[in-house]
């Protein structure tokens, strides 16, 4: 079946400009995260969603950084005035049962480039 | 603190050589849950092994087995007889149950190279 994709797989965007990264999880998937990866580090957690409730947004850097998930399935990252540093990998992985052992789901990831 | 730790940034292995990678944690949960995943160079993370902070016994899946020492808090990935598709990034991660099960905590990775 299907796997987490992900739109658009590169963005390049001027410093200052907004940007929307999409997510479409695995369907029926209740739990959706997103990540973001720095070069050469590991993922770091933004946000999580069960179905369309944002239920922790405390790795969100900054009030720039907004993500929602309306329906409950397709999810949107937007970033608001860019910043270099925002230059990164954004993961968005989504898994069904919400408990210790269950596996997430990993999407390609977007590269966001900011110049 | 840290909560993952690989202290190996990148690792050398022949082809069918067994290669064993490093992860240390960081936890005060009693319930908490180690995993693996491989990041090959497309960007996709992909889902190796688990492991449960209860189960007695160390996890295998194929190639794949987990070295868990609890009271040392280490997590440590087997791959046994490597093979050219292995070279990849490889991250620990963990998730603990005093974030309700959610969030995965990554370590920084450490870079596989198989050579023939």
């Amino acid at each position: 079946g299907a796997g987490v994709s992900q739109s658009p797989r590169y963005k390049v965007a001027k410093r200052g400009q907004d940007v929307a990264l999409r997510c479409d999880p695995i369907s029926g998937h209740v739990s959706l995260f997103w990540y973001q990866q720095a070069l050469g580090q590991g993922p770091e957690f933004l946000t999580y969603f069960q179905n369309e409730a944002q239920l922790d947004k405390s790795g969100l850097p900054s009030d720039r950084f907004f993500a929602e998930r309306p329906e409950g399935s397709v999810s949107t990252l937007k970033i608001q005035r860019t910043q270099q540093e925002d230059s990164a990998v954004y993961l968005c992985a989504s898994s069904f049962p919400v408990t210790l052992s269950a596996e997430q789901y990993f999407g390609p990831g977007t590269r966001l480039t900011v110049t | 603190a840290q909560k993952i730790t690989q202290t190996q940034p990148g690792m050398f292995v022949q082809e069918k050589e067994a290669v064993t990678l490093d992860c240390t944690y960081d936890t005060s949960d009693q319930s908490y849950g180690l995993f693996w995943y491989k990041q090959p160079s497309s960007g996709e993370m992909i889902f190796l092994i688990y492991q449960g902070s209860y189960d007695e016994q160390n996890a295998t899946e194929g190639r794949y087995s987990l070295n868990f020492q609890k009271a040392r808090k280490s997590a440590n990935l087997v791959i046994s007889a490597s093979q050219l598709g292995d070279s990849a990034m490889y991250f620990c991660a963990m998730r603990e149950s005093n974030t309700g099960f959610q969030k995965l905590v990554f370590g920084t990775g450490t870079r596989l190279l198989v050579s023939p």
